[in-house]
């Protein structure tokens, strides 16, 4: 079946350390690829996506490339501030020939703090 | 923001009362979900529907009930709360991608429910 696995963290960092949090996934086919942030009592907000192998999703100096050879997208960013504190999901979409429902296969989340 | 709002915010409720959850939706989407986030677990799928009356398990169905009688609106029922179902409950709707299948989730606030 579909199935997610992402670094369970916690990761602390300084501010304007480098970031990666990984994540890898077994999926019949080509799923879409996505990753989610959720602030502190918030829900979660799509950071960004890539719907085929080696297309690049940013957003907010956040990057990740969907790399099919090593079934991974992880999460990157240069340079973290303060205000990236959160909890991150991987998810992926399983490619609509596969029939069935829409749902997404989410990971059990990676929280980040970062320090000043 | 995705138009989606969840009622109430939240909910302390006692053991052995029904308690229902609504979601409310003006994107005009097929497809909805309830999902239930616990430390440890991620993010679980308790049910979702693809349209007005059809509705299908998730992985933790059991003693939760769902109904949707219109487009918009897609209620979570706990028939008899238990503390175990003490959790923050999240709804969402999708909207497939234009290009490589599957889809894209958007989240609500969120319900924190509490059961003594």
């Amino acid at each position: 079946g579909n199935s997610v696995t992402q670094m369970e963290g916690p990761v602390t960092l300084s501010e304007e350390a480098f970031l990666t949090i990984n994540c890898t996934y077994t999926a019949t086919g080509y799923p879409s690829l996505f990753w989610y942030v959720q602030y502190p009592g918030e829900g979660l907000q799509l950071l960004l996506k890539a719907t085929k192998a080696d297309d690049k999703g940013s957003n907010k100096g956040f990057e990740a490339t969907y790399r099919k050879e090593t079934t991974s997208f992880h999460l990157e960013k240069g340079s973290v501030q303060v205000s990236d504190s959160a909890v991150y999901f991987c998810a992926l979409s399983p490619p609509q020939t596969q029939g069935g429902s829409e749902k997404l296969v989410f990971g059990k989340g990676t929280k980040l703090t970062v320090n000043p | 923001d995705a138009g989606i709002t969840q009622s109430p915010r939240h909910k302390v409720t006692e053991t052995g009362t029904p308690v229902t959850l609504r979601c409310h939706q003006t994107e005009n989407h097929r497809y909805m979900y309830w999902y239930r986030q616990d430390p440890g677990h991620g993010l679980r799928l308790i049910h979702y529907s693809y349209g007005v009356k059809d509705t299908d398990k998730g992985e933790v169905s059991d003693g939760y009930s769902v109904s949707r009688s219109k487009t918009e609106d897609f209620l979570l029922t706990l028939e008899s709360a238990t503390s175990s179902q003490t959790s923050v409950y999240f709804c969402a709707i999708s909207q497939p991608l234009t290009s490589g299948g599957g889809e894209t989730q958007y989240f609500g606030p969120g319900t924190r429910l509490l059961v003594l």
